[in-house]
């Protein structure tokens, strides 16, 4: 079984759309979080959330929205995408936020044209 | 603020000999470190972490990694390197509010 989960693997869309990043972690971990990957590789924090509780908000456009409908999952949705929102987003849980070890998701792949 | 640089984009080895893949941080009070691999088109790997206690620390794969306070410092080792063992490596340092910082990647080859 996969312990971090993200759908869609793959997207592609038009600038302006709307689109949204599921994930879903079944190690019954209270932190869940969300990373940019750029197109050269450089990885850094967007959000955070700890049981449902969002507790880490980066510099990230509002267009950007974080949900935690329960604990086991954390969905991005973007608003009105933009060519510079193409980036891989990935995952990834922890078994609470003081926990050292953060478990990643394969990553989703979106590309805005 | 915490940061941690990875002074190679790229590490090139050949199969059975040893690598290196450096790390140096900047931090104010004491680190908690960590290094992830990342294989193509996966999500990143769990590879080690330092806290505290002994500064060479043994991760998955064979890999261990030397903690150096002194030249602030947590290169990644192995002693015989795999083809196996290509992939993008990120060095990581987590700060107070429990975010984690990663450096800039480096990539390594290892060629048979």
């Amino acid at each position: 079984d996969t312990a971090v989960s993200q759908t869609p693997k793959y997207l592609v869309t038009q600038m302006g759309n709307d689109k949204s990043i599921k994930c879903e972690q079944n190690l019954g971990h209270d932190t869940m979080y969300w990373y940019k990957q750029d197109s050269k590789k450089f990885l850094k924090i967007m959000f955070s959330y700890n049981n449902k509780e969002l507790i880490i908000n980066e510099t990230v456009p509002n267009r950007f929205s974080p949900k935690s409908p329960d604990k086991a999952h954390l969905n991005l949705h973007i608003n009105s995408l933009e060519l510079g929102d193409s980036a891989v987003y990935f995952c990834a849980s922890s078994q609470d936020r003081r926990s050292y070890e953060q478990y990643f998701g394969p990553g989703t792949r979106l590309t805005v044209t | 603020a915490q940061s941690v640089a990875q002074p190679e984009d790229q590490v090139n080895v050949a199969e059975g000999n040893p690598l290196t893949v450096k790390c140096t941080y900047s931090v104010s009070g004491n680190p908690y470190l960590f290094w992830y691999v990342q294989y193509p088109n996966r999500g990143l790997q769990f590879l080690l972490k330092y806290i505290t206690g002994d500064n060479l620390v043994k991760g998955s794969y064979g890999f261990e990694a030397e903690f150096n306070k002194s030249q602030t410092s947590f290169h990644l080792k192995k002693p015989s390197a795999l083809v196996s063992d290509s992939a993008l490596y990120f060095c990581a340092v987590r700060d107070w509010g429990g975010k984690l910082i990663f450096g800039q990647g480096t990539e390594l080859s290892v060629k048979p």
